[in-house]
């Protein structure tokens, strides 16, 4: 079974400060993703990537930045966290790189205060 | 562009009920969609996908789809609700993009409730 974690399944942090969540797979996927869920607005893509040190932004990548050192890291980093930042974040990543099923991690709800 | 679109943000059915959760796209190609369900605070998980050939995808937990290019729907059905399953779900369309990778776009889900 494909198994995504997240580092921390609950966080809390104070405006400005820099926040960074990490995402780690273990099935040797080479394309990685960064989400967040909000009630009412689904699930909306932040950043991806598809390689090792490789990243593309998605919808909504202000006020974000990601790193992939690593094929089975990925880290999603909030620069000054923002009180509109407070949400659940979601990591999954595929195998292809065509329409193929992605694996969720179980997200992590950042509190920004 | 390509999209997706929920009706229902909420739905309740009485255990042993048919379930119907609606969802339509909108694509320019030929799409590939998939739905995946959420139960209370885990991450989302595959029920189903439709790629190419039979327009009928059956899924885990005895449900299935069924893709209406006509119609441009992929609505979600199961014949007889459990109390399980009880769980948000989302309708996603999948977007080539730039050939690198495929992301996916999703609806805003639907929450499901089952009724004893």
């Amino acid at each position: 079974d494909v198994k995504v974690t997240q580092s921390s399944r609950y966080l809390v942090k104070r405006t400005g400060e820099k926040v960074f969540l990490e995402c780690v797979q273990d099935m040797d996927h080479e394309n990685m993703f960064w989400y967040r869920q909000d009630p009412g607005l689904g699930l909306r893509l932040i950043y991806f990537s598809y390689d090792v040190k490789m990243k593309e932004k998605g919808d909504i990548p202000e006020g974000y930045s990601v790193s992939r050192e690593k094929k089975e890291r990925f880290s999603l980093i909030l620069e000054s966290a923002s009180t509109n930042q407070t949400s659940m974040y979601l990591c999954a990543s595929s195998l292809l790189a065509g329409p193929d099923t992605q694996y969720f991690g179980p997200g992590t709800r950042l509190t920004v205060l | 562009a390509q999209s997706v679109t929920q009706l229902g943000s909420h739905v309740s059915v009485s255990e042993g009920a048919l379930v119907l959760l609606r969802c339509n796209y909108s694509s320019s190609v030929p799409p590939y969609l998939f739905w995946y369900v959420q139960y209370p605070n885990q991450g989302l998980q595959l029920l189903l996908k439709y790629t190419t050939g039979a327009t009928l995808v059956k899924g885990i937990n005895g449900f299935e789809a069924e893709f209406k290019k006509s119609e441009t729907s992929f609505h979600l059905t199961k014949p007889s609700a459990h109390m399980s399953d009880a769980a948000e779900y989302f309708c996603a369309v999948s977007v080539g993009y730039g050939g690198a990778t495929n992301k996916l776009i999703f609806g805003t889900g639907t929450l499901l409730a089952v009724q004893p």
